[in-house]
């Protein structure tokens, strides 16, 4: 089974520019997670999908931060404009919820340095 | 709200020394699952593994063994006869009932073995 696939690995941007991160979650997950872990700290989620729509997007910075799952199945992750507090690696993860035994498979996440 | 706490930051052995993890967790769900992650330096987050509430019974798995203790909301982790590729940071997370896998994570605890 593949896994969930990240792009970009890594990313720098000078601060103020805009950059988008995209997610192609396991093949028959409904459910698609952002995570934003800052160095030294646990991820923190973002945002969850369900198929197309949100479930919880009540930590996402609004004000910067966007995030759309079309179709169901790939997501992009998008900061505009961004600011140093930003540099942090984006996971996204996938999970086949509805089965008893919640489990969740992480990618392996984009490193975002703003300078 | 949810809650995991993993007091301690950084530890240090030497390779072979058996070493434990502390995890304390807050929920008001009654029903919960823990977990536990490792991160090694690559960075991608590996399931090690999850447990349910309704069982405290505790588990090994080759040198990994845990123990889940529900009067004092502890799932404790430990290594035995640690190794140099244990060394990683390693997350105790929480997901409610009616979260799906949706996790609150720990801060991590950086284990580092030296040969």
């Amino acid at each position: 089974e593949a896994g969930v696939a990240q792009s970009p690995r890594y990313k720098i941007i000078e601060k103020r520019q805009s950059v988008a991160f995209w997610c192609n979650p396991i093949s028959g997950h409904a459910t698609l997670y952002w995570y934003q872990q800052i160095l030294g700290q646990g991820p923190k989620l973002l945002i969850q999908f369900q198929n197309n729509g949100v479930v919880d997007d009540s930590q996402l910075p609004k004000d910067r931060f966007s995030a759309e799952r079309l179709k169901g199945v790939d997501s992009t992750l998008k900061i505009q404009p961004a600011k140093l507090e930003d540099s942090a690696v984006y996971l996204c993860a996938s999970s086949l919820d509805g089965v008893g035994r919640p489990h969740c498979t992480f990618g392996s996440g984009t490193r975002l340095t703003v300078v | 709200a949810q809650k995991v706490t993993q007091a301690q930051t950084e530890i240090s052995v030497v390779e072979k020394e058996d070493v434990t993890l502390d995890c304390v967790y807050e929920t008001r769900d009654t029903t919960y699952y823990l977990f536990w992650y490792k991160q090694p330096p690559s960075g991608e987050l590996v399931f090690l593994i999850r447990r349910n509430s309704f069982d405290e019974q505790n588990e090994i798995s080759g040198r990994y063994s845990w123990n889940f203790q529900k009067s004092t909301s502890s799932f404790n982790f430990t290594i035995t006869a640690s190794q140099v590729v244990d060394s990683a940071v390693y997350f105790c997370a929480l997901s409610g009932i009616n979260s799906g896998s949706r996790l609150t994570f720990g801060e991590g605890t950086q284990l580092t073995v030296n040969p």
